[in-house]
Order: C-alpha cells, then structure tokens, then sequence
C-alpha cells in the first residue's frame, strides 16, 4: 500500500510566522504535489514536483514555496503566513508517466489555522 | 467555463436505492479519469480509475462518454457507509484536475 505521511494534523500558527509542512512517501514515486482545500473550492494545486530539486508551480503559488532535496520528502513553506492561508493543506505523490501513473495517493492532510 | 464540473449536491438517497454522479470536463486531450472518495475531513482516496469507455468494481461502474465530454459513478444498492463526497478527476499536462465534489447522503 502507498503510504504518504504528513508531519502535522493541526497546527496553529500567528500572522506573519514562516510554517513548514512536510511530507513523505514510501513507494518511490516521482511526482509529489501539495494542494489547499476550502469549502465551495475544491482541491487548488499549489506546487507539484517531479524530480529531486525540480518544481512547478500550480494554479496558487502566491505567498508558498517548495522544497524536494530527497525524493521521498517534499516541504511546502509559507515564508509569512497570513489568515487567507487557514486551510487544509493535503500532499499527494504519484509515478511519472501517462495512464495508471496519474493515479495520485494523498496523505492525511494538515489542517492549519493562521490567526 | 470550469475545467470539470460537477453538481455539489447533496444526494439524499436510501439504503439500498441505485444513484449516478456526473462530471462533465472540458480538456478533450484528457486521457486518464478517476473517481475519488473523501469522507468529512479526511483526504480523498481512489476509488476507480477509468481509461477507456468504463470500469466496474463491485457495486461501484465508471463509465466515460467523450463524446459527450463526462464521466459518470454508478452506485448500486447503496449503503450507510457511502455516504462521502466523491470527487471526479482527469489528467491535465501531468498533474490532475479535480471537480469540487458531489455529496452523497444515504439514509437508513
């Protein structure tokens, strides 16, 4: 089974703190993604990676940054965080390629409160 | 025009009754469809995968009409413990787009 781990459940953080959220998996995949989930949006990528040191952005990467040094770990930061960054904050990972390799595995996601 | 759609809901269904869920989606280069289920703060987790007309699993079928341009989830005999939102899904350039979920509720 894939297994994609997330540091935190909950954190609590104060307006203008820098955050780190990590994330891990244990299946060897390329691709890892980090997206923010708010009521009446949706799922919003915020940065994808599909190799060590490699980055995209997504659809919201204002005020976000990412970090992958190891193919299994990929950080999501917020250099100062604001309370429009209070959501649910969920890294998924999948293989590279076409096909059965989009398939994307989620982690438990981190619900953060920004106050 | 959003990329994928999907009709929030809530479906408010009994046990055991049939229920379907569309998603219709606007990238015709799209490939690779999926349905996810997320359960009320929890991630979403795969459900099916759909790659060519259809898929079935179980209670559960997938069926895609690209002509059309939408995915649909049947659930047969539906039960109390399908109760969840379940999201459609579909490659977009090597990342996937989602919908924003359908609601489903089954009653006893």
């Amino acid at each position: 089974d894939v297994k994609v781990t997330q540091s935190s459940r909950y954190l609590v953080k104060r307006t203008g703190e820098k955050v780190f959220l990590e994330c891990v998996q244990d299946m060897d995949h390329e691709n890892m993604f980090w997206y923010r989930q708010d009521p009446g949006l949706g799922l919003r990528l915020i940065y994808f990676s599909y190799d060590v040191k490699m980055k995209e952005k997504g659809d919201i990467p204002e005020g976000y940054s990412v970090s992958r040094e190891k193919k299994e770990r990929f950080s999501l930061i917020l250099e100062s965080a604001s309370t429009n960054q209070t959501s649910m904050y969920l890294c998924a990972s999948s293989l590279w390629g076409t096909g059965p390799t989009y398939e994307q595995y989620f982690g438990p996601g981190t619900r953060l409160t920004v106050t | 025009r959003k990329e994928v759609e999907q009709d929030p809901g809530p479906f408010n269904v009994p046990e055991g009754a049939t229920v379907a869920f569309n998603c219709t989606y606007s990238n015709s280069a799209s490939q690779s469809f999926f349905w996810y289920r997320q359960d009320c703060r929890k991630e979403p987790k795969l459900l099916m995968s759909v790659y060519s007309s259809g898929n079935e699993d179980g209670r559960f079928t997938a069926q895609l009409n690209r002509a059309s341009q939408y995915i649909s989830l049947l659930i047969r005999d539906s039960k109390l413990s399908d109760s969840a939102t379940y999201l459609c899904a579909m490659d977009s350039s090597y990342k996937l787009i989602f919908g924003s979920g359908t609601r489903l509720l089954v009653r006893p």
